[in-house]
């Protein structure tokens, strides 16, 4: 079965710094990864999905970028912060039997 | 229309009662469903897929009607530790490789 790391788990970031987010899958390979966010309250809502090394889809217009150096590794990104990136953000691979989610990174925008 | 639509609830409900919960989806193309559990601020964890003869199990019931285009969970002898969100999840076809999520409907069981 596979695993995900994600790290860390908590983060406060001023406004306009920069982010980086990453993310290891162990127990597969080639597989497909997600970003995904959660703010307080909401629903989770999808960022950015990757089906291999350097494919990135983007499905909201966003401060954020993606990034897939290598096969088990996807990185989510700022170049500046807003208050409105606060939120839980998840990274995720899926299987054949549905989605594994991350530990998560709540961040906070301050 | 949402893509995928749960009551937020919450439903608070006694120990070993049975609770029910619906999520509909507005794509008559869909194909994969699941449920996931979200405790509270951690990451969701698969509870189970849903099939079309509808599967059981344990205490858990997943159901899917097509015609209508709902799915649902039941839950029997609710337990304190079944206190949780309860996300629903469905993928249009096999060939995409995004799931939409529900924004989950709140359980809590009281002693």
């Amino acid at each position: 079965s596979q695993t995900i790391h994600q790290w860390p788990a908590t983060l406060v970031q001023p406004v306009g710094s920069p982010l980086s987010l990453e993310c290891t899958v162990e127990g597969t390979s080639n597989p497909n990864l997600y970003w995904y966010r959660q703010a307080a309250g909401r629903g989770l809502q999808l960022l950015f999905y990757s089906v291999g090394i350097g494919q990135i889809s983007s499905e909201v217009p966003q401060n954020l970028s993606a990034s897939r150096p290598q096969d088990r590794q996807f990185i989510l990104s700022s170049k500046k912060l807003l208050l409105s990136d606060s939120g839980f953000y998840l990274c995720a691979a899926r299987d054949n039997y549905g989605y594994t989610f991350g530990s998560g990174t709540r961040l906070t925008v301050v | 229309r949402k893509e995928v639509e749960q009551d937020p609830g919450p439903f608070n409900v006694p120990e070993g009662a049975t609770v029910a919960f619906n999520c509909t989806y507005s794509n008559s193309a869909s194909q994969s469903f699941f449920w996931y559990r979200q405790d509270c601020r951690k990451e969701p964890k698969l509870l189970m897929s849903v099939y079309s003869s509808g599967n059981e199990d344990g205490r858990f019931t997943a159901q899917l009607n097509r015609a209508s285009q709902y799915i649902s969970l039941l839950i029997r002898d609710s337990k304190l530790s079944d206190s949780a969100t309860y996300l629903c999840v469905v993928n249009w076809n096999s060939g995409t490789y995004k799931y939409i999520f529900g924004t989950g409907t709140r359980l809590k069981v009281l002693a």
